[in-house]
C-alpha cells in the first residue's frame, strides 16, 4: 500500500532554512505527481506545492513562492522540500502527498 | 483563487443520526472536489474524491454528491470513531484549496 513517511521538522529561528524529506513506498514514484500540504498549529489545510512526474513542472503557494523549493529524485523515491527565510507563520505540520493521500507529516516550528 | 466555503462550521449530534455538510465553491470546479476527514491528532484520510467516489476502504456510510459550485458529504448512522473535523478540497485549478472545516462533535 501507499507509504509517505516525510522525516527532517526542527524547532529553527526566522530568517534560518531547513530540509524536509519525503521516502515513498508501495507504488511507482516516478510515475505520480506530488504535493505538499501544511497545517499550523489549531488551524487548516493549505496546499504548499506541487511537482510533476519527472521534476519540470513545479508550482507554488503564494506565501512560499521565492523562498521555498520543490524537488524530486525517482531513482530514491525520495520527495524534498527546501526551505529558506523561514518565518514564524512557516510553523506548521507540513505533509507529502501523493495524489489524495497523505503521509503523517513532520513539524516545523519557527521559533525565536 | 477558488474560495471554499463550508457550512456548518460545527455540529453536534447524536448516535446514529444523519448528518449533512455543505461546500461551496466561488467558482465551477467540475467534479474535482474531495473531502477529507481529520481525527484530532491525526493526519488527514481522504474519503471522497471526484465528488462522488468512495476512497477504497472507507465505509459507505460515508457519501458524497454535487458538482459544479455546490457539493455536499453526508454521514449516516453517525458513531463515535466519526468525530473529527470534515475538510473539503477543490484539486480543479492551483492553487488547490480548502474550505475552512467542519468540526463535528456529539450531544
Amino acid at each position: 500500500q501507499v507509504q509517505l513517511v516525510e522525516s527532517g521538522g526542527d524547532l529553527v529561528k526566522p530568517g534560518g532554512s531547513l530540509r524536509l524529506s519525503c521516502a515513498a513506498s508501495g507504488f511507482t514514484f516516478s510515475e505520480h505527481y506530488m504535493s505538499w500540504m501544511r497545517q499550523a498549529p489549531g488551524k487548516g489545510l493549505e496546499w504548499v506545492s506541487y511537482i510533476s512526474l519527472g521534476g519540470d513542472t513545479i508550482f507554488y503557494a503564494d506565501s512560499v513562492k521565492g523562498r521555498f523549493t520543490t524537488s524530486r529524485d525517482n531513482a530514491k523515491n525520495s520527495l524534498s522540500l527546501e526551505m529558506n527565510s523561514l518565518r514564524v507563520e512557516d510553523t506548521a505540520v507540513y505533509y507529502c502527498a501523493r495524489g489524495l493521500s497523505w503521509g503523517q507529516g513532520t513539524l516545523v516550528t519557527v521559533s525565536s | 483563487d477558488i474560495q471554499m466555503t463550508q457550512s456548518p462550521s460545527s455540529l453536534s449530534a447524536s448516535v446514529g443520526q444523519r448528518v449533512t455538510i455543505t461546500c461551496r465553491a466561488s467558482q465551477d470546479i467540475s467534479i474535482y472536489l474531495a473531502w477529507f476527514q481529520q481525527k484530532p491528532g491525526k493526519a488527514p484520510k481522504s474519503l471522497i474524491y471526484a465528488a462522488d467516489s468512495l476512497q477504497d476502504g472507507v465505509p459507505s456510510k460515508f457519501s458524497g454528491s454535487g458538482s459544479g459550485t455546490d457539493f455536499t458529504l453526508t454521514i449516516n448512522n453517525l458513531q463515535p470513531e466519526d468525530l473529527a473535523t470534515y475538510y473539503c478540497q477543490q484539486y480543479n485549478t492551483y492553487p488547490w484549496t480548502f474550505g475552512p472545516g467542519t468540526r463535528v462533535e456529539f450531544k
